[in-house]
């Protein structure tokens, strides 16, 4: 199967630093790259939808300026969480499709990155 | 109303046991389906891919989609302890460009 890697896996950091999430797709391209949030006991919630080469693009409700992502080539996207806050403490979790599988372009995660903000 | 609705659970039953795990949904341009198993703390792992209606099998696992009324199921033969875990339904347009997913049900299989 595919694999798709995060960095760092969890996180702890004062209150109005930034933090820069990895995303990898390890063998195989991504032509396009999704971030989520989790809640405790939640579904995932899409933040922004990421294609290499252009600006990503936002769900409603999610701040671009807060949560930058940089989908610089086809094995790599990056969200930075820019001043966080206690209250983006959130489990992140990244998706990459793989295409020309012959099975459509479905999603497969990474293990995700927990976040502390303090 | 939600596009993807799924009962969270939790639902317990025995080692060994069948279970149904089910999703509906409202949009009738959803094309492809998918089941994903999400342990505690990690990213959710690729289950089951479907298009279209019908039935599909993998090992102890079957998935079937029934288009007519907007209905997806995933059935677990002879459940072990290891499925314990959180289920979330997806399912998406033609395009991809973006995946609906159900809340998840929380599934606890006891030895």
């Amino acid at each position: 199967g595919a694999v798709v890697s995060q960095h760092p896996s969890w996180v702890i950091c004062k209150s109005g630093t930034s933090v820069k999430i990895e995303c990898r797709s390890l063998d195989f391209q991504a032509t396009t790259m999704f971030w989520y949030r989790q809640f405790p006991k939640q579904s995932l919630m899409l933040m922004a939808t990421s294609n290499e080469g252009s600006k990503a693009t936002y769900e409603q409700g999610v701040e671009k300026d807060k949560f930058l992502i940089n989908h610089a080539s086809l094995t790599l996207s990056t969200l930075t969480v820019t001043s966080a806050h206690p209250e983006d403490s959130s489990f992140y979790i990244c998706s990459a499709t793989r295409p020309g599988t012959g099975y459509g372009e479905t999603q497969y995660f990474g293990p995700g990155t927990r976040l502390l903000v303090l | 109303q939600k596009e993807v609705e799924q009962d969270p659970g939790p639902l317990s039953v025995p080692e060994g046991a069948i279970v149904s795990l089910n999703c509906t949904y409202s949009n009738s341009a959803f094309q492809y389906f998918m089941w994903y198993r999400q342990y505690s703390r990690k990213g959710p792992e690729l289950l089951m891919y479907t298009y279209s209606s019908g039935n599909k099998e993998d090992g102890r696992f079957t998935a079937q989609v029934d288009k007519s009324s907007k209905y997806i199921s995933l059935f677990i033969r002879d459940s072990q302890p290891s499925d314990s875990a959180t289920y979330l339904c997806a399912m998406s347009l033609w395009n991809f460009n973006k995946f609906y997913f159900g809340s998840g049900t929380k599934l606890n299989v006891k030895p």
